[in-house]
């Protein structure tokens, strides 16, 4: 059965700085993983999608990077700002299309 | 391009009752999953429809049923609700019926009373 952890469960960064989210998994059959944001009470934003065979993707000031052997991937924010603030979730899919999510690690970025 | 809708945005029920969440996927995507997510958790998935049929199924009773109808579009029911059933149910989209980019509409909130 996939796990999936987020840590931290939260973080609070002054608004400038770079900052690592950490995901890890527990079976590395996995077909892609899926980076997201939710604000309170909305629904999932899509950020960065890794399939199983890349080590990395880009966009903005987002950077993920995938290391499957590890059971790992982390989200680098650059220049964090107060638009920032919000619960980042990591998600593996298997190739059937069943995603496992981790429970999210809450970002604040202060002013 | 409308992205994944979502309907109801809220509803509140008592225990006993019947829901019916509707879900229309991004234009060209056939593929809907349907998860709840419970307050400070991740969403937790529940099943997935491709072709009209039931592809793959979480760890959910059978009370938690769903369709799909031949425009994609999707229905998740869920019958004697308890209160535990209350959360946000999420509807993702994507392509093929296998793991693809997953698109999330904005959610039904559910509260059962």
């Amino acid at each position: 059965k996939q796990e999936v952890t987020q840590i931290p469960a939260a973080l609070s960064v002054p608004e400038g700085e770079n900052l690592v989210l950490n995901c890890s998994f527990t079976d590395s059959a996995i077909y892609n993983l899926q980076w997201f944001r939710q604000d309170p009470g909305k629904g999932l934003t899509s950020l960065l999608l890794i399939q199983s065979s890349q080590r990395e993707q880009t966009s903005g000031r987002l950077n993920a990077s995938l290391d499957k052997s590890s059971g790992r991937s982390t989200l680098y924010i650059a220049a964090s700002q107060p638009g920032d603030s919000a619960t980042y979730l990591c998600a593996v899919a298997t190739n059937a299309g069943k995603s496992t999510f981790g429970d999210g690690t809450t970002l604040t970025v202060k002013p | 391009d409308a992205g994944v809708t979502q309907s109801p945005t809220h509803l509140i029920k008592t225990r006993g009752q019947q829901v019916t969440l509707r879900c229309s996927p991004k234009s060209g995507h056939d593929t809907v999953s349907w998860y709840q997510q419970a307050l400070g958790q991740g969403p937790q998935f529940i099943f997935q429809y491709y072709e009209e049929e039931e592809r793959q199924r979480g760890n959910f009773p059978d009370r938690f049923s769903g369709h799909q109808f031949p425009n994609y579009s999707s229905e998740l029911n869920v019958n004697a609700l308890l209160l535990g059933d209350s959360a946000l149910y999420l509807c993702a989209s994507s392509s093929g019926g296998h793991g693809g980019e997953l698109f999330f509409g904005e959610g039904s909130r559910l509260t059962v009373l």
